[in-house]
């Protein structure tokens, strides 16, 4: 069964710095996807960024890029300039790409706390 | 605008007594899908539909009901809550097929169970 690991329940970071949220994912699949997602005090679920397995290239939205490690299973996301805005729940999620189920598996979140 | 919705956003019920959280789309998917949200657990699936009138458990199934009539409609039935169901619930639906789309996600429903 596919395991999605986030290390670090919380995160703390000056506002205009960069941080880094790590995560970690066990599959034995070749085809998947994974994906943040950001989620806010409003507890809405707000896709960040997401990455296909199969691209070499890492994904960037805007200040949101990732590291995408297929052989170490890693998949982190660097926030740039931080802005108090960027203060929520992370959450990293996993999907294969095959099958009927297009079940999310989710890790246990980072908070991620914007220090002004 | 496209969107999912879910009802009630907040709930407080009493153990036994059975309660329905609605979820609609209006983006005419197929796949829709329940998920429970607790501290230190992330989400996890509750039950998924592929298409009216096939819906099937996802991991953690027990002591919910899914029904899928309209492709619009997925609701989300505790036929007799208890405390372990209090959670944050979450509707999500995208495309089928639809491996590469995007899910997208009501704005979640907080349930306690008393």
């Amino acid at each position: 069964a596919q395991t999605v690991t986030q290390s670090q329940p919380e995160m703390s970071v000056q506002e205009a710095e960069t941080v880094t949220l790590s995560c970690t994912y066990d599959t034995s699949e070749s085809d998947y996807y994974l994906f943040w997602y950001k989620q806010p005090p409003s507890r809405q679920m707000i896709l960040v960024i997401r990455q296909e397995a199969y691209k070499q290239q890492n994904a960037t939205e805007n200040r949101f890029s990732v590291n995408f490690q297929k052989a170490a299973k890693s998949f982190s996301l660097k926030i740039s300039d931080s802005q108090l805005g960027d203060a929520a729940m992370y959450f990293c999620a996993y999907r294969r790409g095959g099958g009927s189920n297009y079940q999310l598996i989710w890790g246990a979140g980072t908070k991620l706390i914007i220090k002004p | 605008e496209a969107q999912v919705t879910q009802n009630p956003r907040y709930l407080i019920t009493v153990t036994g007594k059975k309660l329905t959280v609605t979820c609609s789309q209006n983006m005419n998917h197929e796949y829709m899908s329940w998920y429970r949200q607790d501290p230190g657990l992330g989400l996890r699936q509750i039950y998924y539909s592929m298409n009216v009138e096939v819906t099937d458990k996802g991991d953690v199934p027990e002591g919910y009901k899914v029904s899928r009539k309209e492709k619009r409609n997925f609701p989300l039935i505790l036929e007799s809550p208890s405390p372990n169901q209090t959670s944050l619930y979450f509707c999500a639906s995208t495309p089928y097929p639809g491996a590469r789309e995007t899910q997208y996600f009501g704005p979640g429903t907080r349930l306690l169970v008393l």
